[in-house]
């Protein structure tokens, strides 16, 4: 069994569109990220949330958005895509926040906006 | 801000060889982690450590928090370990990073040649 698992594993789609990508762990954590790595392969975090907390990288646009229904899940919504949100994006879950916790990732998903 | 800082950048060697691939950082921090991420697209963590050293194979990881910096070795390298590596240190009280107190080195590129 995948332990984290994304879909789609890639998505072309149109500027101005809105997209979500879905992010599920079976690992129990109680801690979901979601990561972007762009062309230059530099990663960098977009958001952290547990069942407490949301926190969000003050850089990431406002047209982002995670959903999580449940602690398993932690969804990525992102409205009117421009070309600049072509990338892949990877989601991870850890046992414990603060980046203090063994982190285990999906495998991405790429996103290219045209 | 934790500044991270990978070297080298790129790094060719032949099947055999001993492998070192150094981090270094600017603040304190909490935990160190070190990923592995294939031509293909995956991120697997290798270690993650606070302190002293970390063996899992043919890989080691040591850390000297005094000096800032950490190391990653791999003895009697193989074509199978052609990846980017990249080290991520978590900065104590997320003063250093993001949502999750991580920050991304730029990653080192290693080609083992058969």
């Amino acid at each position: 069994d995948t332990a984290v698992s994304q879909t789609p594993k890639y998505l072309v789609t149109q500027m101005g569109n809105d997209k979500s990508i879905k992010c599920e762990q079976n690992l129990g954590h109680d801690t979901m990220y979601w990561y972007k790595q762009d062309s230059k392969k530099f990663l960098k975090i977009m958001f952290s949330y547990n069942n407490k907390e949301l926190i969000i990288n003050e850089t990431v646009p406002n047209r982002f958005s995670p959903k999580s229904p449940d602690k398993a899940h932690l969804n990525l919504h992102i409205n009117s895509l421009e070309l600049g949100d072509s990338a892949v994006y990877f989601c991870a879950s850890s046992q414990a926040g603060g980046g203090t916790g063994e982190l285990f990732f999906g495998e991405g998903s790429r996103l290219t906006v045209l | 801000k934790n500044e991270v800082e990978q070297s080298p950048q790129n790094l060719t060697a032949q099947e055999g060889e001993f492998i070192t691939i150094n981090c270094s950082y600017s603040v304190g921090i909490s935990a160190l982690h070190w990923l592995q991420q294939h031509p293909g697209g995956g991120i697997v963590s290798l270690f993650m450590l606070s302190s002293g050293k970390k063996k899992h194979g043919r890989l080691i990881a040591t850390i000297n928090i005094q000096e800032k910096h950490s190391s990653l070795h791999i003895t009697a390298s193989h074509p199978r370990d052609s990846a980017v590596y990249i080290c991520a240190p978590s900065a104590r009280g997320q003063s250093g990073g993001g949502a999750d107190g991580l920050t991304f080195g730029k990653g080192t590129h290693l080609i083992i040649q058969p």
